[in-house]
Protein backbone atom coordinates (compact mmCIF):
# COMPACT_ATOMS: atom_id res chain seq x y z
CA UNK A 1 0.00 0.00 0.00
CA UNK A 2 1.08 3.89 -0.35
CA UNK A 3 3.03 5.17 2.39
CA UNK A 4 3.62 8.40 3.78
CA UNK A 5 5.76 9.86 6.38
CA UNK A 6 6.23 12.53 8.53
CA UNK A 7 9.37 14.17 9.89
CA UNK A 8 9.54 14.53 12.71
CA UNK A 9 7.45 12.94 14.87
CA UNK A 10 7.89 14.98 17.61
CA UNK A 11 9.54 18.19 18.03
CA UNK A 12 9.36 20.18 21.67
CA UNK A 13 10.27 24.40 20.71
CA UNK A 14 10.13 27.61 22.74
CA UNK A 15 7.51 30.14 21.75
CA UNK A 16 8.24 32.20 19.57
CA UNK A 17 10.25 29.94 17.26
CA UNK A 18 9.12 28.46 13.91
CA UNK A 19 8.73 24.75 13.56
CA UNK A 20 8.71 23.14 9.96
CA UNK A 21 6.94 19.46 9.30
CA UNK A 22 7.96 17.71 6.30
CA UNK A 23 5.17 15.35 4.86
CA UNK A 24 6.83 12.74 1.77
CA UNK A 25 4.81 10.05 -0.68
CA UNK A 26 7.65 7.64 -0.18
CA UNK A 27 5.79 5.36 -3.16
CA UNK A 28 3.71 7.29 -5.40
CA UNK A 29 3.26 11.20 -6.41
CA UNK A 30 0.89 13.07 -4.82
CA UNK A 31 -0.45 16.45 -6.40
CA UNK A 32 -2.55 17.25 -3.06
CA UNK A 33 -1.85 16.77 0.34
CA UNK A 34 -4.00 17.97 2.97
CA UNK A 35 -2.77 18.54 6.44
CA UNK A 36 -5.12 18.37 9.80
CA UNK A 37 -4.14 19.15 13.27
CA UNK A 38 -6.05 16.99 16.31
CA UNK A 39 -5.73 18.37 19.71
CA UNK A 40 -6.32 15.62 22.65
CA UNK A 41 -9.46 13.45 22.04
CA UNK A 42 -10.83 15.30 19.66
CA UNK A 43 -11.17 14.08 16.09
CA UNK A 44 -9.22 15.75 12.96
CA UNK A 45 -9.66 18.93 11.77
CA UNK A 46 -8.48 20.03 8.12
CA UNK A 47 -6.56 23.08 8.08
CA UNK A 48 -5.42 23.00 4.52
CA UNK A 49 -5.39 21.86 1.17
CA UNK A 50 -1.72 21.57 -0.20
CA UNK A 51 -1.43 21.40 -4.14
CA UNK A 52 1.77 21.40 -6.10
CA UNK A 53 2.91 23.81 -7.71
CA UNK A 54 0.34 26.50 -6.12
CA UNK A 55 -0.94 28.30 -3.72
CA UNK A 56 -2.56 26.19 -0.70
CA UNK A 57 -6.33 26.37 0.26
CA UNK A 58 -6.95 27.31 3.75
CA UNK A 59 -9.63 26.17 5.67
CA UNK A 60 -11.46 28.66 7.58
CA UNK A 61 -10.55 30.20 10.80
CA UNK A 62 -6.81 28.48 9.51
CA UNK A 63 -4.18 32.01 9.48
CA UNK A 64 -2.75 31.13 6.22
CA UNK A 65 0.59 33.56 7.55
CA UNK A 66 1.38 31.85 10.96
CA UNK A 67 0.41 27.98 8.90
CA UNK A 68 2.73 27.94 5.68
CA UNK A 69 1.97 25.57 3.06
CA UNK A 70 4.81 24.61 0.54
CA UNK A 71 3.68 21.70 -1.93
CA UNK A 72 6.99 22.30 -4.47
CA UNK A 73 7.29 18.63 -5.43
CA UNK A 74 4.93 15.83 -5.96
CA UNK A 75 6.21 13.81 -3.18
CA UNK A 76 6.53 16.39 -0.16
CA UNK A 77 4.73 19.51 1.13
CA UNK A 78 5.90 21.13 4.18
CA UNK A 79 3.72 22.63 6.98
CA UNK A 80 5.75 25.54 8.97
CA UNK A 81 4.13 26.80 12.36
CA UNK A 82 5.41 30.41 12.29
CA UNK A 83 5.71 32.03 15.36
CA UNK A 84 4.71 29.17 17.49
CA UNK A 85 2.49 29.60 20.79
CA UNK A 86 1.78 26.98 23.12
CA UNK A 87 -2.02 27.22 21.80
CA UNK A 88 -0.52 25.83 18.57
CA UNK A 89 0.56 22.65 20.66
CA UNK A 90 -1.35 19.33 18.87
CA UNK A 91 -0.80 16.42 16.70
CA UNK A 92 -0.47 17.42 13.15
CA UNK A 93 -0.96 15.05 10.55
CA UNK A 94 -0.87 15.13 6.77
CA UNK A 95 -2.46 12.50 4.21
CA UNK A 96 -1.49 12.41 0.54
CA UNK A 97 -4.47 11.92 -2.03
CA UNK A 98 -3.41 8.84 -4.10
CA UNK A 99 -5.57 9.62 -7.56
CA UNK A 100 -7.15 6.28 -7.27
CA UNK A 101 -10.63 5.77 -8.19
CA UNK A 102 -11.84 6.93 -5.07
CA UNK A 103 -9.35 9.34 -4.46
CA UNK A 104 -8.02 7.81 -1.48
CA UNK A 105 -6.15 9.51 1.38
CA UNK A 106 -2.98 7.88 3.16
CA UNK A 107 -2.09 9.26 5.98
CA UNK A 108 1.09 9.89 7.75
CA UNK A 109 1.37 8.75 11.33
CA UNK A 110 1.66 12.20 12.47
CA UNK A 111 3.74 14.89 14.39
CA UNK A 112 3.24 15.95 17.90
CA UNK A 113 4.35 19.20 18.70
CA UNK A 114 4.58 20.78 21.91
CA UNK A 115 5.48 24.26 22.33
CA UNK A 116 6.71 25.68 25.70
CA UNK B 1 -19.68 22.34 14.07
CA UNK B 2 -19.20 18.69 13.42
CA UNK B 3 -20.60 17.23 10.44
CA UNK B 4 -21.00 14.21 11.31
CA UNK B 5 -22.27 12.83 14.72
CA UNK B 6 -20.32 9.71 15.72
CA UNK B 7 -22.27 7.75 18.41
CA UNK B 8 -21.14 6.23 21.39
CA UNK B 9 -18.62 8.59 22.49
CA UNK B 10 -16.88 5.97 24.29
CA UNK B 11 -17.48 1.81 24.59
CA UNK B 12 -15.88 -0.60 26.91
CA UNK B 13 -16.99 -4.04 26.04
CA UNK B 14 -15.50 -7.35 27.55
CA UNK B 15 -13.62 -9.43 24.49
CA UNK B 16 -16.15 -11.84 22.65
CA UNK B 17 -18.81 -9.68 22.67
CA UNK B 18 -20.56 -7.55 19.84
CA UNK B 19 -20.36 -3.22 19.46
CA UNK B 20 -22.03 -1.05 16.94
CA UNK B 21 -20.61 2.30 16.40
CA UNK B 22 -23.01 4.80 14.35
CA UNK B 23 -22.17 7.75 11.98
CA UNK B 24 -24.87 10.48 11.45
CA UNK B 25 -25.38 13.52 9.52
CA UNK B 26 -27.58 15.82 7.75
CA UNK B 27 -25.44 15.99 4.58
CA UNK B 28 -25.66 13.16 1.37
CA UNK B 29 -21.81 12.50 0.65
CA UNK B 30 -20.55 10.92 -2.38
CA UNK B 31 -18.79 8.01 0.05
CA UNK B 32 -18.48 7.35 3.38
CA UNK B 33 -15.15 6.18 4.87
CA UNK B 34 -14.69 4.63 8.39
CA UNK B 35 -10.93 4.21 9.91
CA UNK B 36 -9.10 3.45 12.69
CA UNK B 37 -6.51 5.09 14.92
CA UNK B 38 -4.00 4.00 17.54
CA UNK B 39 -2.45 6.79 19.67
CA UNK B 40 0.04 8.58 18.90
CA UNK B 41 -0.18 7.73 15.07
CA UNK B 42 -2.04 8.59 11.94
CA UNK B 43 -5.55 7.01 11.22
CA UNK B 44 -5.87 4.02 8.94
CA UNK B 45 -8.71 3.08 6.34
CA UNK B 46 -10.86 0.40 7.15
CA UNK B 47 -13.39 0.63 4.25
CA UNK B 48 -15.21 3.15 2.27
CA UNK B 49 -18.76 2.89 1.75
CA UNK B 50 -20.16 4.28 -1.70
CA UNK B 51 -23.57 3.00 -2.82
CA UNK B 52 -26.79 3.51 -0.55
CA UNK B 53 -27.58 0.44 1.50
CA UNK B 54 -24.14 -0.57 0.69
CA UNK B 55 -23.22 -3.67 2.68
CA UNK B 56 -19.26 -4.36 2.98
CA UNK B 57 -17.76 -7.03 5.57
CA UNK B 58 -13.91 -7.27 6.58
CA UNK B 59 -13.64 -10.76 8.60
CA UNK B 60 -15.22 -9.44 11.98
CA UNK B 61 -16.06 -5.65 10.75
CA UNK B 62 -19.13 -5.48 8.77
CA UNK B 63 -19.82 -1.69 7.68
CA UNK B 64 -23.29 -0.05 6.76
CA UNK B 65 -24.26 2.90 4.23
CA UNK B 66 -27.82 4.20 4.72
CA UNK B 67 -30.05 4.35 1.74
CA UNK B 68 -29.63 8.01 1.79
CA UNK B 69 -25.96 7.83 1.76
CA UNK B 70 -26.08 10.24 5.00
CA UNK B 71 -25.26 7.75 7.72
CA UNK B 72 -23.51 4.15 8.29
CA UNK B 73 -22.42 2.00 10.83
CA UNK B 74 -19.55 -0.17 11.80
CA UNK B 75 -20.09 -3.54 13.60
CA UNK B 76 -17.63 -5.64 15.22
CA UNK B 77 -18.63 -9.11 15.96
CA UNK B 78 -16.83 -11.46 18.96
CA UNK B 79 -14.49 -8.02 19.69
CA UNK B 80 -10.83 -8.88 20.71
CA UNK B 81 -8.07 -6.61 22.92
CA UNK B 82 -7.02 -5.78 19.40
CA UNK B 83 -9.74 -3.89 18.21
CA UNK B 84 -8.93 -1.37 20.82
CA UNK B 85 -8.37 2.31 19.17
CA UNK B 86 -9.96 5.17 18.26
CA UNK B 87 -12.98 4.55 15.14
CA UNK B 88 -13.03 7.58 13.25
CA UNK B 89 -15.83 7.99 10.63
CA UNK B 90 -15.25 10.63 7.54
CA UNK B 91 -17.61 11.97 4.96
CA UNK B 92 -16.32 12.38 1.23
CA UNK B 93 -17.13 15.38 -1.00
CA UNK B 94 -14.80 16.82 -3.55
CA UNK B 95 -11.96 14.77 -2.02
CA UNK B 96 -12.01 16.60 1.23
CA UNK B 97 -12.89 14.84 4.59
CA UNK B 98 -15.20 15.94 6.83
CA UNK B 99 -14.23 13.65 10.21
CA UNK B 100 -16.92 12.73 13.01
CA UNK B 101 -15.60 12.80 16.86
CA UNK B 102 -14.66 9.23 16.88
CA UNK B 103 -15.40 7.08 18.96
CA UNK B 104 -13.29 5.51 21.63
CA UNK B 105 -13.47 1.44 21.51
CA UNK B 106 -11.73 -0.65 25.01
CA UNK B 107 -11.66 -4.48 25.07
CA UNK B 108 -11.10 -5.71 27.91
CA UNK B 109 -9.21 -9.11 28.20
Amino acid sequence: GAVVSQHPSWVICKSGTSVKIECRSLDFQATTMFWYRQFPKQSLMLMATSNEGSKATYEQGVEKDKFLINHASLTLSTLTVTSAHPEDSSFYICSALSGSSYNEQFFGPGTRLTVL
Amino acid sequence: TQLLEQSPQFLSIQEGENLTVYCNSSSVFSSLQWYRQEPGEGPVLLVTVVTGGEVKKLKRLTFQFGDARKDSSLHITAAQPGDTGLYLCAGVNDYKLSFGAGTTVTVRA
